[in-house]
């Protein structure tokens, strides 16, 4: 069974850079039949999707993130990874990762984890 | 437009039928989906591609789509779908992934 489990720092100060990993169990990463995600959500807000990644390296972002976003692919440990920079607190959210195929964003999630941007 | 419309909420007596629903241009060329989502959980994906079921997913779930509108229906709504719902699909440039603001449904 596939699992998702994102990991990274709770608690970010601002203007600084926000690393997250995502490692994928029960599934390969290199499936070529599969685009891995990150999505975010506010606090008592919607959805949001930040970008995706294929396991050849193409990716997608949002245009409204696409300066400050960057998502990267490790198929020796069959991750994935969101960095985003120049936080503030609007960035504040709950992010998850996700797998998906070209014409459904996800069919499986991470269980999320939350990041606050507070000095 | 590259906005997908919900209304923000949408109540329905217990074993009555609901439609939710989601409006925007890209639905014009692209299929929607539908996340449901628990509080405090990630979101589940209920309806994909229009109106296919992910395995699990009770056939009280039904989608639809006409025009500018992608529609989720909930045949005899149960207790334990009262919930978040939101609506995904791509973009008009079909590289990019938008979301409706969310549904509140609520069960009566």
């Amino acid at each position: 069974q596939l699992q998702l489990q994102e990991s990274g720092p709770g608690l970010v100060k601002p203007s600084e850079t926000l690393s997250l990993t995502c490692t994928v169990s029960g599934g390969s990463i290199s499936s070529s039949s599969y685009y891995w995600g990150w999505i975010r959500q506010p606090p008592g807000k919607g959805l949001e999707w930040i970008g995706s990644i294929h396991y050849t390296g193409s990716t997608y972002y949002n245009p409204s993130l696409k300066s400050r976003v960057t998502i990267s692919v490790d198929t020796a440990k069959n991750q994935f990874s969101l960095k985003v920079n120049s936080l503030t607190a609007a960035d504040t959210a709950v992010y998850f990762c996700a797998r998906g195929e070209w014409l459904v964003l996800s069919d499986s999630w991470g269980q999320g984890t939350l990041v606050t941007v507070s000095s | 437009s590259s906005e997908l419309t919900q209304d923000p909420a949408v109540s329905v007596a217990l074993g009555q039928t609901v439609r939710i629903t989601c409006q925007g241009d890209s639905l014009r060329g692209n299929y929607a989906s539908w996340y449901q989502q628990k509080p405090g959980q990630a979101p589940v994906l209920v309806i994909h591609d229009k109106n296919n079921r992910p395995s699990g997913i009770p056939d009280r779930f039904s989608g639809s789509s006409s025009g500018n509108t992608a529609s989720l229906t909930i045949t005899g709504a149960q207790a334990e779908d009262e919930a978040d719902y939101y609506c995904n699909s791509r973009d008009n440039s079909g590289y990019h992934w938008l979301f409706g603001g969310g549904t509140k449904l609520t069960v009566l």
